[in-house]
């Protein structure tokens, strides 16, 4: 069974500019979830989404924005770039069922250098 | 203050010696992972916890929630230099498994 892939796994962009990243989860999972992954703050809960929905959303600015395919293939878009957003960009996949009861396996990651 | 609490940060290990890396939650832990990074690069899954006082291994690694689910421990036996990476614990603290809290990481490494 494929894992979780994530492109692109490099991308350097600018400040100002905007980026999307892409996720393709486990064949048959359900839920995808973003994180971001810097030194300072560590592994920082960005959103959750379930069959196409939203779930769940974590503390982060509106400029950071995702979603999810009828496929459950996901993607997450950042605009107007910052310093501040460098980062490791990681998808998590999941069966998404009842609490409790899911493995969550993560996929390479995608770092963003913002020039 | 930090939810999870991951101890020690960092830990420098003789090939061949046992270790353990502690999470503790001042909430109670519905689910609890843990997950192995190189440095960069994606995490790998090791194990989840779900229920009070299970223990988990595999190969070398053991891990398990305590009765009371709000702490975690995860043993290596026998440390070899492949061990060597970042272990993180994460916690379903909100309810939801997909919406992961995570401790800052313990830095292992194994001199041969």
């Amino acid at each position: 069974k494929a894992g979780v892939t994530q492109t692109p796994r490099y991308l350097i962009k600018t400040r100002g500019q905007q980026v999307t990243l892409s996720c393709s989860p486990i064949s048959g999972h359900r839920s995808v979830s973003w994180y971001q992954q810097t030194p300072g703050q560590g592994l920082q809960f960005l959103f959750e989404y379930f069959s196409e929905t939203q779930r769940n959303k974590g503390n982060f600015p509106g400029r950071f924005s995702g979603r999810q395919f009828s496929n459950s293939r996901s993607e997450m878009n950042v605009s107007t770039l910052e310093l501040g957003d460098s980062a490791l960009y990681l998808c998590a996949s999941s069966g998404g069922l009842a609490l409790g009861s899911n493995e969550q396996f993560f996929g390479p990651g995608t770092r963003l250098t913002v020039l | 203050s930090q939810e999870l609490e991951q101890s020690p940060q960092s830990l420098i290990v003789q090939e061949g010696k046992n270790l353990t890396i502690n999470c503790t939650s001042s909430k109670t832990l519905y689910g609890l992972y843990w997950y192995k990074q190189k440095y960069g690069e994606g995490l790998i899954f090791l194990m989840m916890l779900q229920k009070g006082g299970e223990e988990k291994s595999h190969e070398k690694i053991t891990a398990k929630l305590d009765e009371k689910k709000q702490q975690s421990s995860l043993h290596i036996t026998a440390s070899q230099p492949s061990h060597a990476g970042i272990y993180l614990c994460g916690a379903a603290l909100g309810g939801s498994q997909g919406n992961l809290i995570f401790g800052k990481g313990t830095k292992l490494s194994v001199k041969p």
